[in-house]
């Protein structure tokens, strides 16, 4: 059973929009949110993160919020970029944070058309 | 910045042998590292944490033997992956942690291992 769910494969947006990729989880116990971004043949690199204590975190154009009540979260890019274009990962830590095994999601893959 | 190494990229072997990937921090020193491994439209699962000086955990399902875990160093850890078969074929990577807490993984780039 998926704990980390991200229903949508793929998204397309152009240049300039908001792209919005979601995320939502099924284990309560999850305290700790993860975003990371992956080119082709490179490994993912860390976007941005969220805490359970917080609904929103923001760094230059990428928000993530967190809606606990609905076990949801969702990545904003705005505005988004060609170089945005790779496959996004929703992650969570499944012992907390200090752990190493982060339960991923499927991934994402958003492409920015010029 | 923190930056994991991983080696090789890509690596194609016959059935029945063996594999070597090896994972390094460049410029920092990591007591435990993380193998994943991704097959095709599947999320990254977690295989095994890698303890310097002590042998390894394994998740469920991920055979020890198979899957040879070595963390001689606090700059590298090495997965062997033995005795291969076609159904091994997968993307394999490796992560540390700098610091503790909640900082993130950092990721190398990851092995292509097909078996033919």
């Amino acid at each position: 059973d998926q704990q980390v769910k991200q229903n949508s494969p793929s998204l397309s947006v152009q240049e300039g929009r908001i792209s919005i990729l979601n995320c939502d989880y099924t284990n309560s116990m999850f305290d700790y949110f993860l975003w990371y971004k992956k080119y082709p043949a490179e490994g993912p690199t860390f976007l941005i993160s969220i805490s359970s204590i917080k609904d929103k975190n923001e760094d230059g154009r990428f928000t993530v919020f967190l809606n606990k009540s609905a076990k949801h979260l969702s990545l904003h890019i705005v505005p988004s970029q060609p170089g945005d274009s790779a496959v996004y990962f929703c992650a969570a830590p499944l012992y907390g944070g200090s752990q190493g095994n982060l339960i991923f999601g499927k991934g994402t893959k958003l492409s920015v058309k010029p | 910045g923190a930056v994991v190494s991983q080696h090789p990229s890509r690596v194609i072997c016959k059935s029945g042998t063996s594999v070597k990937i090896e994972c390094r921090s460049l410029d920092f020193q990591a007591t435990t590292m993380f193998w994943y491994r991704q097959f095709p439209k599947q999320s990254l699962m977690l295989m095994a944490t890698s303890n310097e000086g002590s042998k390894a955990t394994y998740e469920q399902g991920v055979e020890k033997d198979k899957f040879l875990i070595n963390h001689a160093s606090l700059t590298l850890s090495t997965l062997t992956v033995t005795s291969a078969h076609p159904e091994d074929s997968s993307f394999y990577i490796c992560s540390a942690r700098v610091g503790g807490g909640n900082s993130p993984l950092h990721f190398g780039n990851g092995t292509r291992l097909t078996v033919t």
